[in-house]
């Protein structure tokens, strides 16, 4: 069965840094999500991205944030300068049609210290 | 806007009990609905859904939920639990259409089955 694949598992980083967290979407589908889940919390809408373009952004998804589909295969959430606060369990999804059949990757955890 | 509401953050239950999950969810548009299990230390994985048709949805394990539009629920309930059912369960909703795609999740449930 197709995965979304994540990678890295666990990323640690010193606050004030940038990192890149990875995700390979099934290659047939046309919206990419991202989502995360702080520890003990709900999991939360971050941004959706269809046709090489953000279509939806929530609060959250300020501007140390940014999305980007490189090369045709991968899909990748950027934070500029990471907060303590942005330590979650990040977690990107696929779909072929929309809000349904969403296939969601086995997450990162990002540590941040 | 969608919001879900899942009331039981704990529910332990003894093995081959039923158990019940509950979940509420308000919307001011017509809405899918999910559940999502998230095993310890793994994504989420999408246990059932309800697009249209009949309000009464099964899983490939034993699990259903029934949509309920006047009560704005969608319960999850299973009549005989294992031990391998112990996992977080999430609710989730969406819009149907147009640019309401994201997904909207409730606080989750921990399902605990003990021997």
């Amino acid at each position: 069965e197709p995965e979304v694949t994540q990678t890295p598992s666990h990323q640690v980083t010193q606050m004030g840094q940038e990192v890149i967290l990875r995700c390979v979407p099934i290659s047939n589908h046309l919206y990419f999500y991202w989502y995360r889940q702080i520890l003990g919390q709900k999991v939360e809408f971050l941004v959706s991205f269809y046709n090489n373009e953000i279509s939806e952004k929530s609060e959250i998804f300020d501007d140390q944030f940014s999305v980007e589909r490189p090369d045709g295969s991968n899909f990748t959430l950027k934070i500029r300068s990471t907060k303590l606060e942005d330590s979650a369990m990040y977690f990107c999804a696929s779909t072929k049609t929309g809000n349904i059949g969403y296939t969601f990757g086995s997450g990162t955890r990002l540590t941040v210290v | 806007a969608q919001s879900v509401t899942q009331l039981d953050s704990q529910v332990p239950v003894f093995e081959e009990a039923p158990v019940e999950l509950r979940c509420n969810y308000s919307s001011s548009v017509s809405v899918y609905l999910f559940w999502y299990v998230q095993y310890p230390n793994q994504g989420l994985q999408l246990l059932l859904k309800y697009l249209s048709g009949s309000t009464l949805v099964e899983s490939i394990n034993g699990f259903e939920a029934e949509f309920n539009k006047s009560q704005t629920s969608f319960h999850l309930r299973k009549p005989s639990v294992h031990i391998s059912d112990t996992a977080e369960y999430f609710c989730a909703v969406s819009g149907n259409s147009g640019s309401a795609r994201q997904l909207t999740f409730g606080s989750g449930t921990q399902l605990t089955v003990l021997p």
